[in-house]
């Protein structure tokens, strides 16, 4: 059975940091590409970012970009996201996505870990 | 960056009745390369994840009921679901992954 569980989710000052992490299972974990998705409290889906079979490439939204870093270690099957400079707009449930290839259907979707930047 | 835009934003159905939803980019989703649409339509229940339903425009996932079908090509998407069931309730997104960003459609919610 396919499994993504997110974890490291909580509440943050604005200006703080956050890592998530994503443990796979159930699959290759090394064959496919990565990704996190958010979502807003009531609000659609959007894409964060995505890294490649073998972590050497990442792409990432420009309104995360140069303050999200995402990694992967295929060892222990597990994806990262390091959050920096997070903003109350950063606000969302951030869902760990697996997708076939660089451009390919997302199959896999965890359950999400909420993330609340407030003061 | 390609733009989805769904329509309607709401949609109210009848138990056994079909509802449409389309879906429409703001360029071509199609690769030469393939030919295959690089688009998908994926269900969000309250509570969950959303979960793939269509690919490639028009092909269903393993497990997926067969009421459910996707089509169109180029820059203008369907999905229908052919006779509605009370367990369809939900909100459905359109997806490319042609380029980055992967960006989706603002979401239909489904509703009886």
């Amino acid at each position: 059975e396919v499994q993504l569980v997110e974890s490291g989710g909580g509440i943050v000052q604005p200006g703080g940091s956050l890592r998530l992490s994503c443990a796979a299972s159930g699959f290759t974990f090394s064959n496919y590409w990565m990704h996190w998705v958010r979502q807003a409290p009531g609000k659609g889906l959007v894409w964060v970012s995505r890294i490649s079979t073998d972590g050497s490439a990442t792409t990432y939204a420009d309104s995360v970009k140069g303050r999200f870093t995402m990694s992967r270690d295929n060892a222990k099957n597990t994806l990262f996201l390091q959050m920096d400079s997070l903003r109350p707009e950063d606000t969302a449930v951030y869902f760990c996505v697996g997708g076939g290839g660089s451009n390919a259907p997302f199959d896999f979707w965890g359950q999400g870990t909420l993330v609340t930047v407030s003061s | 960056d390609i733009v989805m835009t769904q329509s309607p934003d709401s949609l109210a159905v009848s138990l056994g009745e079909r509802a449409t939803i389309n879906c429409k980019s703001s360029q071509s989703v199609l690769y030469s390369s393939n030919n295959k649409n690089n688009l998908a339509w994926y269900q969000q229940k309250p509570g969950q994840p959303p979960k793939l339903l269509i690919s490639w425009a028009s092909i269903r996932q393993s497990g997926v009921p067969d009421r459910f079908s996707g089509s169109g090509s180029g820059i203008d998407f369907t999905l229908t679901i052919s006779s509605l069931q009370a367990e369809d309730v939900a909100v459905y997104y359109c997806q490319h992954y042609a380029s980055t960003p992967h960006t989706f459609g603002q979401g239909t919610k489904l509703e009886i």
